[in-house]
């Protein structure tokens, strides 16, 4: 069974710009989370996707959005880019069915901020 | 809202010791906790979870303990390999059916040949 997968690996931008990160979730997972984790930091939530719909999001400003498709992958759109948003950004999928079931996540994008 | 603690920051331990990593919550609603294990230039692995129901859950070398009227719950690795060596993060779930976890700041392990 394939995992989360995430693309770019890599993404290197400079301020003001956008950026754009995709996420493909496990299959037969409906929900998909993004994460920021600031070099040497803990995971702080961003964004949760199930059925198409937003469901929640983290204290991050509105520049910071995303959509899920009827595929159930997911991009993350980052718009007016700030030197702090450089991070590794997190894609995580969970089964349906409700919560308190566990959090299958991708290795990542690196963005960087020049 | 749910503020998870997790202790200590960074852990050395000799190669064959324990390593014990303990995490607290403040929200009582809290009933999933997961650890993830993460390696360098990877994403975090779940290695073990415990649900409220349940007081300790065991997987071979991993084992997790929980203490909800404490609110604490901790990860124990025995007969620790240099493989182990990553950073470990708790987590705790929020939410009305805990669809959304808050994780604690982690913890660098780091064994020691």
């Amino acid at each position: 069974e394939a995992g989360v997968t995430q693309s770019p690996t890599h993404l290197i931008k400079t301020r003001g710009q956008q950026a754009t990160l995709r996420c493909s979730p496990i299959s037969g997972h409906t929900s998909v989370y993004w994460y920021q984790q600031a070099l040497g930091l803990g995971l702080q939530f961003l964004l949760w996707y199930d059925e198409g719909e937003e469901r929640n999001r983290g204290n991050f400003p509105p520049r910071f959005s995303g959509r899920q498709f009827p595929n159930y992958s997911s991009e993350l759109n980052v718009n007016a880019l700030e030197l702090e948003d450089s991070a590794l950004y997190l894609c995580a999928s969970s089964p349906a069915g409700g919560g308190n079931q566990p959090q299958h996540f991708g290795d990542g994008t690196r963005l960087s901020i020049l | 809202g749910e503020n998870v603690e997790q202790h200590p920051s960074t852990l050395s331990v000799q190669e064959g010791d324990s390593a014990v990593i303990k995490c607290t919550y403040s929200d009582s609603a809290s009933n999933y906790f997961p650890w993830y294990k993460q390696e360098l230039g990877k994403g975090p692995q779940l290695i073990i979870d415990i649900r409220s129901n349940v007081g300790e859950k065991k997987d071979q070398r991993i084992a997790v303990t929980l203490n909800k009227t404490a609110k604490h719950f901790s990860l124990h690795i025995t007969e620790t390999q240099p493989e182990d060596s990553a950073v470990y993060f708790c987590a705790a779930s929020i939410g009305n059916y805990g669809q959304n976890f808050v994780f604690g700041p982690g913890t660098r392990l780091s064994v020691l040949p």
